[in-house]
């Protein structure tokens, strides 16, 4: 079975840290991207990547940066977080030419900054 | 821009009613249109899609959705709903070109009461 693992299910880290939010799938996808989900919001697009060392912004990416150095992982950084950020992160990857089978999503990372 | 509505944030049915959610959708050409479900504390899973072909399209667990492009709506829809069906349902729309511009909307929680 097809899988996008999120390393953590839930995080509390500290106003200012440094946060680190780990996704890897095992389905050689060359697309992975990023959402955040609020109530009543949905999900918002933070960042995407196409290919290894390739990304974009999404549409709400202030706050964020991402990482991709091998084909397999794609990292959410949260260079110092804030209250506003506390959320529930998505990660989700699709294979090139086959969006429209959907993506494929991890299952999520709830992250609460105090 | 593409966007999509969810007008209803809570449908309750009871079991073995209809259940119908709710979608509408604007993108610009040929829409791609997904359903997405998420159960508690898990990530989303592919319920359905619509790309080509018949307006009415069969996904998992019973349910279907219709395509109607002059009301640019894409509702879900289940004859029978069951308790396990309650959960967080989410509508997706992307135009065909772009694998990487999935828009999600806001998401309509569903209760099926016994």
């Amino acid at each position: 079975d097809v899988k996008v693992t999120q390393s953590s299910r839930y995080l509390v880290k500290r106003t200012g840290e440094k946060v680190f939010l780990e996704c890897v799938q095992d389905m050689d996808h060359e697309n992975m991207f990023w959402y955040r989900q609020d109530p009543g919001l949905g999900l918002r697009l933070i960042y995407f990547s196409y290919d290894v060392k390739m990304k974009e912004k999404g549409d709400i990416p202030e706050g964020y940066s991402v990482s991709r150095e091998k084909k397999e992982r794609f990292s959410l950084i949260l260079e110092s977080a804030s209250t506003n950020q506390t959320s529930m992160y998505l990660c989700a990857s699709s294979a090139i030419g086959q969006g429209n089978y959907g993506y494929t999503f991890g299952s999520g990372t709830r992250l609460t900054v105090v | 821009a593409q966007s999509v509505a969810q007008p209803e944030d809570q449908v309750n049915v009871a079991e073995g009613n209809p259940l119908t959610v709710k979608c509408t959708y604007s993108v610009s050409g040929n829409p791609y249109l997904f359903w997405y479900v998420q159960y508690p504390n898990r990530g989303l899973q592919f319920l359905l899609k619509y790309i080509t072909g018949d307006n009415l399209v069969k996904g998992s667990y019973g349910f279907e959705a219709e395509f109607n492009k002059s009301q640019t709506s894409f509702h879900l829809k289940k004859p029978s709903a069951l308790v396990s069906d309650s959960a967080l349902y989410f509508c997706a729309v992307r135009p065909p070109a772009n694998d990487y511009k999935l828009s999600f909307g806001a998401g309509t929680t569903v209760t099926v009461r016994a």
